[in-house]
């Protein structure tokens, strides 16, 4: 009965290694989305799953980015070969129908995050 | 691109004034305007939120003002206390097809002293 809850915690990677990040969502929601906060930024949304489709993978800085969802549970955001720039709080949410089922303003639900720094 | 425009950056208030945050829009097609709260080491966690059909939304400490005319909106926090000391952000997000995603304004660091 948890909220979100995101691991590593932290995690401290080189330039040019891959990393892995997991999210796991509230039970029972479908909608699960992974946004960035880089220092000093707001969030910026980087893809919405619903179920374990991603019909909205627009905010993915590049083909470095991917993540998958299994069913309506956890999900992993990869980042392969990273880069100094992607050095950033990585924050998961979740949203019981998500928006496109919703009809919009559904409240999100964060998890603490996950702290990257890229030597 | 879609924007939504946060001030100040920070905000310094002594316990039991009052706490005022400013964001701004260009996109007409937003019509959901939440706020969130973020402590340190911790998600953002949902403060309170207002649709355009009315003009303001209280619940207990904290009040949205919203001016659709003016494509603006506000927080105020009254009887602003250090508990509240937090990083708020401002969010929007339209209807339609990509109604799911919140565009953020970049965040206020608000210290309330005692």
């Amino acid at each position: 009965g948890a909220g979100v809850s995101q691991s590593p915690s932290n995690k401290v990677t080189e330039k040019g290694k891959d990393v892995e990040l997991r999210c796991d969502p509230i039970s029972g929601h479908t909608a699960l989305y992974w946004y960035r906060q880089r220092l000093g930024q707001g969030l910026e949304f980087l893809i919405y799953f619903q179920g374990n489709s991603a019909p909205d993978k627009s905010g993915l800085p590049s083909d470095r980015f991917s993540a998958e969802r299994t069913g309506e549970s956890v999900s992993t955001l990869t980042i392969q070969r990273t880069q100094q720039e992607d050095s950033a709080v990585y924050l998961c949410a979740s949203s019981l129908f998500g928006g496109l089922l919703a009809g919009g303003g559904e409240t999100q639900y964060f998890g603490p995050g996950t702290r990257l720094l890229v030597l | 691109q879609q924007q939504v425009k946060q001030s100040p950056q920070s905000l310094i208030v002594q316990k039991g004034g009052i706490s005022i945050i400013n964001c701004a829009y260009e996109n007409t097609a937003f019509d959901y305007f939440p706020w969130y709260q973020q402590f340190p080491g911790k998600g953002p966690a949902l403060l309170i939120a207002i649709r355009p059909d009315v003009s303001e939304k209280k619940e207990g400490r904290f009040t949205i003002s919203f001016n659709k005319s003016a494509k603006q909106f506000s927080l105020h926090i009254m009887d602003s206390q250090p508990g509240d000391s937090a990083t708020y952000f401002c969010a929007a997000s339209g209807s339609g097809g990509s109604n799911y995603k919140l565009t953020f304004g970049k965040g206020t660091l608000l210290t309330v002293n005692p």
